[in-house]
């Protein structure tokens, strides 16, 4: 079985402050790990993506996040905050059972002050 | 290179009615995949198709939900009949071979009242 939890449906920031949205996950195997954002009334899009080895993985935007094996963490960080930011962001886990369906977390939503 | 297509991007019904969704994966994209994405959650898997076949759809409540990937290419969701719980955004998803990233479609947002 793979779960996944966000932890903060919704998150505020400043522009310009760092951005931290926090994901842990279940698995009884070594995962496969995504963050994905989601803009209004559109698709999902890739932001990065886990499989092997190196454990930082930098995605699109500006974006990056840590595989932590011993805290079953996959948080995503940005270090800089722009207003385009703002969106809905999932983060999501596969590969238990050999299945590739990822099993998406309930999102969180960043917001950008000005 | 194109991407995802999916048609209506609205629609609007009464329950008890029938209701279809379009999807027009990238080319060459052996993968197909149907979500279903209530307010406040993360998509849910309704069904999986490599190229015409059904891989999984353990998830799809077959007493009213239907789908088909006639000739590998597109693929037709259809509801009948809807129920108020049926109001989510429905989303379709291609993939290489199934092992590799989806690419999602801008959805298609159900209301049924």
């Amino acid at each position: 079985a793979q779960s996944v939890t966000q932890l903060g449906s919704h998150v505020s920031v400043s522009e310009g402050a760092l951005v931290l949205l926090r994901c842990n996950y279940s698995s009884s195997v070594p995962p496969y790990l995504f963050w994905y954002v989601q803009y209004p009334n559109q698709g999902l899009q890739l932001l990065l993506k886990y499989t092997t080895g190196a454990t930082l993985v930098k995605g699109i935007n500006g974006f990056e996040a840590e595989f932590k094996k011993s805290e079953t963490s996959f948080h995503l960080t940005k270090p800089s905050a722009h207003m385009s930011d703002a969106a809905e962001y999932f983060c999501a886990v596969s590969g238990a059972g050999g299945s590739y369906i990822p099993t998406f977390g309930r999102g969180t939503s960043l917001i950008v002050h000005p | 290179e194109a991407g995802v297509a999916q048609s209506p991007r609205y629609k609007i019904i009464e329950k008890r009615q029938s209701v279809a969704f379009w999807c027009n994966p990238i080319s060459g994209h052996a993968t197909l995949y149907w979500y279903q994405q209530i307010l406040g959650q993360g998509p849910k898997l309704l069904i999986q198709f490599q190229n015409n076949g059904v891989v999984d759809d353990s998830q799809l409540p077959k007493d009213r939900f239907s789908a088909e990937r006639l000739k590998g290419v597109d693929s037709t969701l259809k509801i009948q009949p809807a129920k108020l719980e049926d109001s989510a955004v429905y989303l379709c998803a291609s993939s290489p071979d199934g092992t590799d990233t989806q690419y999602f479609g801008p959805g298609t947002r159900l209301t049924v009242l």
